[in-house]
């Protein structure tokens, strides 16, 4: 068990460029969540998948967001057209069905 | 709507002392009641899990309970330290909620030496 990882920690990205955020869960976890978190605040979900299928999306998550969860392993959360109000810390969690959730170390991303 | 709150938002205790952290929800339809520990720029750790037929759950100087009919949970920490500083912070699984987690905001703590 390597636990949640999550690449890159670090994005520093220019208003209206797109950009990409991978997250590989602890490997026999079935479930698979994106939270995003803004500072002073508690993480608020945007998504979640059960093996490949995207189960529920937040209204947080418009039309620039996309997350995909091919073949059930890894996920991607893309955000295209970026605004500054994107800038957060991007967390994902993985669980074996409705079990504790265990959580990454997140992708800071900072929007100029 | 489905809200937990967490109150203090933050809280400062001298090395040592035995301390309480807060958390209470709006519904007691839940699933199950994590605790996480989040240092300041990282990700969370989850600390304890209590499920909804659960009273408490313990581990080393931690000791979580559950009281679904007055909708709050406490997270007991016994004689802290100064490596226990950092936000804490309580999410709650709803029954009609897939996996969603609804996340208080969070009491940041500080243990002074």
């Amino acid at each position: 068990d390597t636990g949640v990882s999550q690449n890159p920690r670090h994005k520093i990205t220019k208003r209206g460029q797109n950009v990409t955020f991978r997250c590989d869960p602890i490997s026999e976890h079935n479930r698979l969540y994106w939270y995003r978190q803004t500072l002073g605040q508690g993480p608020e979900f945007l998504t979640y998948f059960q093996n490949e299928a995207q189960l529920e999306k937040s209204r947080l998550l418009s039309d620039r967001f996309s997350a995909e969860r091919p073949k059930g392993s890894f996920s991607t959360l893309e955000i295209q057209r970026t605004e500054q109000g994107d800038s957060a810390m991007y967390l994902c969690a993985s669980s074996l069905a409705r079990d504790e959730q265990y959580f990454g170390p997140g992708t800071r991303l900072t929007v100029t | 709507k489905q809200e937990v709150t967490q109150i203090p938002a933050a809280l400062s205790v001298p090395e040592g002392e035995n301390l309480v952290l807060n958390c209470s929800f709006t519904d007691s339809a839940i699933y199950n009641l994590q605790w996480f520990r989040q240092d300041p720029g990282k990700g969370l750790t989850s600390l304890l899990l209590i499920q909804s037929s659960q009273r408490e759950q313990t581990s080393g100087r931690l000791n979580a309970s559950l009281d679904k009919s007055s909708g709050r949970s406490t997270l007991y920490i016994a004689a802290s330290q100064p490596g226990d500083s950092a936000t804490y912070l309580c999410a709650v699984l709803y029954y009609n909620q897939g996996g969603k987690l609804i996340f208080g905001q969070g009491t940041e703590l500080s243990v002074k030496p």
